[in-house]
């Protein structure tokens, strides 16, 4: 099966700039998070998504972070304005229930 | 809340030797508990877990057994390879929700 797809890979913005950040997840998978990855930290939660619907928005910086998961498929993760400190890496997952979860490979963020 | 917590690393092994990276976690109720591993320019990928108490979870040659008396789950390869250089993950789950220790990375050398 074809995994959890994420892009773009990398992204150099300035700050005050922003960001978006797209996953595709795995075909039939109704559960999508999205998680923050610092460096030389674990990942944490930011949004879970059960279908189209957010059901753990908890830890999302709802300043300046939004996300949609419209038709429950795919979903797009944005920050707006990105500040330094957001600096990390972006991860989707998904998974047929709470666990186990599907990763893709993440999308860098360097804010300068 | 509940949390996890790892053993510090980098963990650095010749090849052959044995592993052990140490996790803890804290919880209420009854997590399942798991492993994962990051390979370098990867996500996180499934390496192995339990669901409960006493349950031994296994994959590639690694180990970690649920120990309810001690709230661990301790990560455990007999001969580690250069390939199994990687940063790994301990996490928990419980209600739905995920939670990831600090990662501990592994560097084996040839």
């Amino acid at each position: 099966e074809a995994g959890v797809v994420q892009s773009p890979r990398y992204k150099i913005i300035e700050k005050k700039q922003p960001v978006a950040f797209w996953c595709n997840p795995i075909s039939g998978h109704n559960t999508l998070y999205w998680y923050r990855q610092n460096l030389g930290q674990g990942p944490e939660l930011l949004i879970r998504y059960e279908n189209e619907e957010a059901v753990d928005d908890s830890q999302l910086p709802k300043d300046r972070f939004s996300a949609e998961r419209l038709k429950g498929v795919d979903s797009t993760l944005k920050i707006q304005p990105a500040e330094l400190g957001d600096s990390a890496v972006y991860l989707c997952a998904s998974s047929p229930g709470v666990s186990p979860l599907h990763f893709g490979n993440g999308t860098r963020l360097t804010v300068t | 809340g509940d949390s996890v917590t790892q053993m510090e690393g980098p963990v650095t092994l010749s090849e052959e030797a044995f592993l052990t990276i140490n996790c803890t976690y804290t919880a209420t109720g009854y997590p399942s508990l798991f492993w994962y591993v990051q390979y370098p320019g990867e996500g996180l990928q499934l390496l192995l877990k339990a669901t409960k108490a006493d349950d031994k979870g296994s994959n590639k040659g690694f180990e970690a057994t649920y120990r309810k008396e001690t709230t661990s789950f301790h990560l455990e390869k007999g001969s580690v390879q250069v390939s199994d250089s990687a940063v790994y993950f301990c996490a928990l789950s419980r209600d739905d929700k995920i939670i990831f220790g600090k990662g501990t990375r592994l560097h084996i050398l040839p």
